[in-house]
């Protein structure tokens, strides 16, 4: 069957480390890849997009990787602050022209002073 | 308007009841999406329209929902006969027709409708 998976627990680290979030994915061939910021209350919010053909996407202190052989894709934040604190959602799409967008269940990231 | 609005903020309603949930994308939105989403999971895709029509509706859990999106703009999602499980944030979403490379797909989320059925 198809699924997407996040990291399943929640993530507490220090101020000023990088956080590392996975989502893996199975029966899938994503055209592209997207994560997502998720406030309580909130609406999710885009952060970066990265297709079947990139390996790496950067933006400010966020870096997204995909592995199209491992089915995987990794999403860090350097130099972490409280302000990160939040659910990162990841989605995938399976049209190179767009369509549903599928999301994991999300990874909770608690960033403490 | 700014934002993808969505109406009522919250709605509780009791079993059995008639519900109606309404978008207002970001004026020049071509495509408009509904997700439903409950406590500690992702979202969940229920349909999607590209204009006036249902581009994919295979997210839609039975046929006590329905949504229209009548003039292209403005979503209305229906549920009849609501039951207990139907309880959830029900988010909508909406595409520009640009948006340049890096942000192709991307969605606009609006802040939900909180949807409790007691």
């Amino acid at each position: 069957s198809q699924k997407i998976e996040q990291n399943s627990e929640a993530l507490n680290i220090q101020e000023g480390k990088t956080a590392t979030l996975t989502c893996n994915y199975t029966n899938y061939s994503p055209a592209y890849l997207q994560w997502y910021r998720q406030d309580p209350g909130r609406g999710p919010v885009f952060l970066l997009l990265i297709r079947e053909n990139e390996k790496e996407k950067r933006k400010e202190r966020l870096k997204v990787t995909f592995d199209t052989t491992l089915k995987q894709s990794l999403f860090h934040i350097t130099a972490s602050q409280p302000a990160d604190s939040a659910t990162y959602l990841c989605a995938l799409v399976t049209s190179p022209i767009g369509g549903k967008l599928i999301f994991g269940q999300g990874t909770e990231l608690s960033v403490k002073p | 308007g700014a934002g993808v609005s969505q109406t009522p903020s919250n709605k509780v309603t009791e079993k059995g009841k008639y519900v109606e949930l309404r978008c207002d994308p970001i004026s020049g939105h071509t495509a408009l999406y509904w997700y439903r989403q409950s406590l500690g999971q992702g979202p969940e895709f229920l349909i999607y329209f590209q204009g006036t029509g249902a581009a994919d509706d295979s997210g839609l859990p039975n046929d006590r929902f329905f949504a229209v999106r009548p003039e292209g703009s403005v979503s209305t999602l229906k549920i009849q006969r609501t039951e207990r499980g139907d309880s959830a944030v029900y988010l909508c979403a909406s595409i520009p027709s640009g948006g340049g490379r890096d942000r192709t797909g991307e969605l606009f989320f609006g802040e939900g409708s909180r949807l409790t059925v007691l």
